[in-house]
């Protein structure tokens, strides 16, 4: 199975600041169709995830031009700019290129 | 619009098998990919498996021995079953639907396994 090593655990900010989240994948994402298939996703507390980003930088509907997703192969990153409010909840990886999808094991977003 | 909901007992004794049920609306389960995903109580997501538009199945490896996917398209409803149940499958299920570009969510369902 893909590991995914996301980190950092835990990433206190400050509202307005820059917010940084890595994502390492034992293996390379790229499928044999050309596409990589890495996603981002935010859980806020008490709700469902909400896909922020898929394959790799494709921000997806709704997601504000604060987000933006970069890499390739097996080392990605989220990338969060101007911190609000409601950007706060655990920010989770998935890779869907190989089987068993796995998710990355979560950053949890604090205010500082 | 789409709109998933999980439903299935909320308390399942050890050794028992679990049954929950996605029911969706606002699309065709032949044009999707359904799967199940879910977090135990404080910790992070774990993918189970999926039913693909064209009815195949795919399972995370731990739980393949031990789990089903299937559907009813004519009911729009998703199937998850597990059997042999311990402490340690209590969480939130959640059902998501994805396409190339597109993904929802349920709200969860909270299964506790005691007895």
């Amino acid at each position: 199975d893909v590991v995914m090593t996301q980190t950092p655990v835990s990433l206190p900010v400050s509202l307005g600041g820059q917010a940084s989240i890595s994502c390492r994948s034992s293996q390379s994402l790229v499928h044999s169709n050309g596409n990589t298939y890495l996603h981002w996703y935010l859980q806020k507390p008490g709700q469902s995830p909400q896909l922020l980003i898929y394959r790799v930088s494709n921000r997806f509907s709704g997601v504000p031009d604060r987000f933006s997703g970069s890499g390739s192969g097996t080392d990605f990153t989220l990338k969060i700019s101007r911190v609000e409010p409601e950007d706060l909840g655990d920010y989770y990886c998935l890779q869907s290129t190989h089987f068993p999808f796995t998710f990355g094991s979560g950053t949890k977003l604090e205010i500082k | 619009q789409v709109q998933l909901k999980e439903s299935g007992p909320g308390l399942v004794q050890p050794s028992q098998t679990l049954s929950l049920t996605c029911t969706v609306s606002g699309f065709s389960l032949t044009s999707y990919d359904v799967h199940w995903v879910r977090q135990p109580p404080g910790k992070g997501l774990e993918w189970m498996g999926g039913i693909w538009g064209d009815g195949s199945t795919a399972y995370n490896s731990a739980l393949k021995s031990r789990l089903s996917i299937s559907r009813d398209t004519s009911k729009s409803q998703v199937f998850l079953k597990m059997n042999s149940l311990q402490t340690e499958d209590t969480a939130i299920y959640f059902c998501r639907v994805s396409g190339s570009s597109d993904d929802y969510w349920g709200q969860g369902v909270m299964v506790t396994v005691s007895s």
